[in-house]
């Protein structure tokens, strides 16, 4: 079993609309938990990072974490074009980053 | 900037030959890590330091693939006598703990 698990898309919203993207852990001892944003061809981008059970908002983003379900998730609203990215779920275990193969996210204007 | 720096950017190479990155941490992290990453997939985890000290290897790691960090600054990462299947995007990122960590540029390595 994978570490992180993430639905690879892809994923189409419509611009404006919100975009809703999912992460599953295995390892119930992971602590710390990171959306990534990744364009073709770049390097990942921090996004959000969230270490407690619950909601945390930046911006348009909200991270949402439930432990107990083994559970992240990214909530993107007012989706735009410049959103149109792969998007990386990350997990700490241990000493580790552990990173999901990523939903590419696709808005359409 | 005080970002992640990687160097080269880019490196296209003839199979057999060794090839050697550089990736500068931003100055305040302790922890830095290497990751290669092919079309479609995550980044996969290579190696990791703490200070100058090498504490995790992936065992997926073969032995052509060596990293240091002297002194708990730059790292390098060498791969020996290179095989096509390590074409990849090379990923640096440093850490200040089991916190955030952020990416540098990354390296893109072509073996022909």
């Amino acid at each position: 079993q994978k570490e992180v698990e993430q639905n690879s898309g892809p994923l189409s919203v419509p611009e404006g609309a919100i975009a809703s993207l999912n992460c599953t852990y295995s390892d119930r001892v992971s602590q710390s938990f990171f959306w990534y944003r990744q364009y073709s061809g770049k390097s990942p981008e921090l996004i959000m990072s969230i270490y407690s059970n619950g909601d945390k908002e930046d911006g348009r983003f909200t991270a949402q974490l439930n432990k107990a379900s083994q559970y992240v998730s990214l909530l993107i609203r007012d989706s735009q074009p410049s959103d149109s990215a792969t998007y990386l779920c990350a997990v700490i275990t241990g000493n580790q980053f552990y990173f999901g193969t990523g939903t590419s996210l696709t808005v359409i204007p | 900037d005080t970002g992640v720096s990687q160097d080269p950017r880019h490196k296209i190479t003839k199979r057999g030959q060794n090839v050697t990155f550089r990736c500068d941490p931003i100055s305040e992290h302790n922890r830095l890590y290497w990751y290669r990453q092919t079309l479609g997939q995550g980044p996969e985890f290579l190696t990791y330091f703490q200070n100058e000290a090498q504490l995790e290897k992936s065992r997926l790691l073969s032995d052509r693939f060596s990293a240091e960090r002297p002194k708990g600054s730059f790292s390098t990462l060498e791969i020996q006598r290179t095989e096509q299947g390590d074409s990849a995007m090379y990923l640096c990122a440093s850490s200040a703990g089991t916190v955030e960590a952020f990416f540098g540029q990354g390296t893109r390595l072509t073996v022909v």
